[in-house]
C-alpha cells in the first residue's frame, strides 16, 4: 500500500529566503505525485503535479519539485519565500493501479516572517 | 463559479444527536470522497463515491454514511456522533477518480462533538 512521509511538521523561515520541503513515498508500483497548498481557513488547492515526463515540475507562483524515483522522494522547492507562502502544504499520492485513491502526508507548516 | 460547498462550516453539537453536512458540487464530476483532517494525521479518507449509487468505504469510515442519490450532493452523516468525531471535515471532488489526482476541495466544516 502507497504511504507519504513528511518528515517536516513545521518550517520557520525568513521572507526572501529559499525554502525545501521534504516528501517520501512508498509504493511497489508506478505512482502519480502532487502537492496541494491549504492557506488559513481554506480548503486544499492543488499546487503542482508530477504524472510522467520531465521530472522537475513548476507552479505558477514559484514553487518546484522534482521526482526522484531512485530516492522515491518529491521535495518541493522556492528559491525566495514571501509572506503570502504562509500556509500548509501536502505531498500526495496516487499509485496508477487499484483504488488509485490519493493518500495524504500529515504536512507541513510553512511559516514565513518578515 | 466552479465551487464545492459544504454546509454548515462550523457546528458544535452533543453526543447521540445525529447530524447531516451537505456537499454540493457544479461542476457535475463524477467522483466525491469526504476527509478528516487531524493535526499530524494530515488527510484521511471517509468514504468516497465514484458516480450515483455508487459509494465505498476509505480508510476512516466507522461511524458515517454517505449517500449520492444525485450527482452533485454528497452528504455525509453521522448517525450517533462521539467526540472522537471532532475534527475538521472536507468534501472533494474530481472529474474522475484518480486520472490526475486534481482534487477540487469545499472550505470545510469544523466540528465538535461535546
Amino acid at each position: 500500500a502507497q504511504s507519504v512521509t513528511q518528515l517536516d511538521s513545521q518550517v520557520p523561515v525568513f521572507e526572501e529566503a529559499p525554502v525545501e520541503l521534504r516528501c517520501n513515498y512508498s509504493s511497489s508500483v508506478s505512482v502519480y505525485l502532487f502537492w496541494y497548498v491549504q492557506y488559513p481557513n481554506q480548503g486544499l488547492q492543488l499546487l503542482l503535479k508530477y504524472l510522467s515526463g520531465s521530472t522537475l515540475v513548476e507552479s505558477i507562483n514559484g514553487f518546484e519539485a522534482e521526482f526522484n524515483k531512485s530516492q522515491t522522494s518529491f521535495h518541493l522547492r522556492k528559491p525566495s519565500v514571501h509572506i503570502s507562502d504562509t500556509a500548509e502544504y501536502f505531498c500526495a499520492v496516487i499509485e496508477g493501479t487499484g483504488r488509485r485513491a490519493l493518500t495524504f502526508g500529515s504536512g507541513t507548516r510553512l511559516q514565513v516572517q518578515p | 463559479e466552479a465551487q464545492v460547498t459544504q454546509n454548515p462550516r462550523y457546528l458544535i453539537t452533543v453526543t447521540g444527536k445525529k447530524l447531516t453536512v451537505t456537499c454540493s458540487q457544479n461542476m457535475n464530476h463524477e467522483y466525491m470522497s469526504w476527509y478528516r483532517q487531524d493535526p499530524g494525521l494530515g488527510l484521511r479518507q471517509i468514504y468516497y463515491s465514484m458516480n450515483v449509487e455508487v459509494t465505498d468505504k476509505g480508510d476512516v469510515p466507522e461511524g458515517y454514511k454517505v449517500s449520492r442519490k444525485e450527482k452533485r450532493n454528497f452528504p455525509l452523516i453521522l448517525e450517533s456522533p462521539s467526540p472522537n468525531q471532532t475534527s475538521l471535515y472536507f468534501c472533494a471532488s474530481s472529474f474522475r477518480q484518480g486520472t490526475t489526482g486534481e482534487l477540487f476541495f469545499g472550505e470545510g466544516s469544523r466540528l465538535t462533538v461535546l
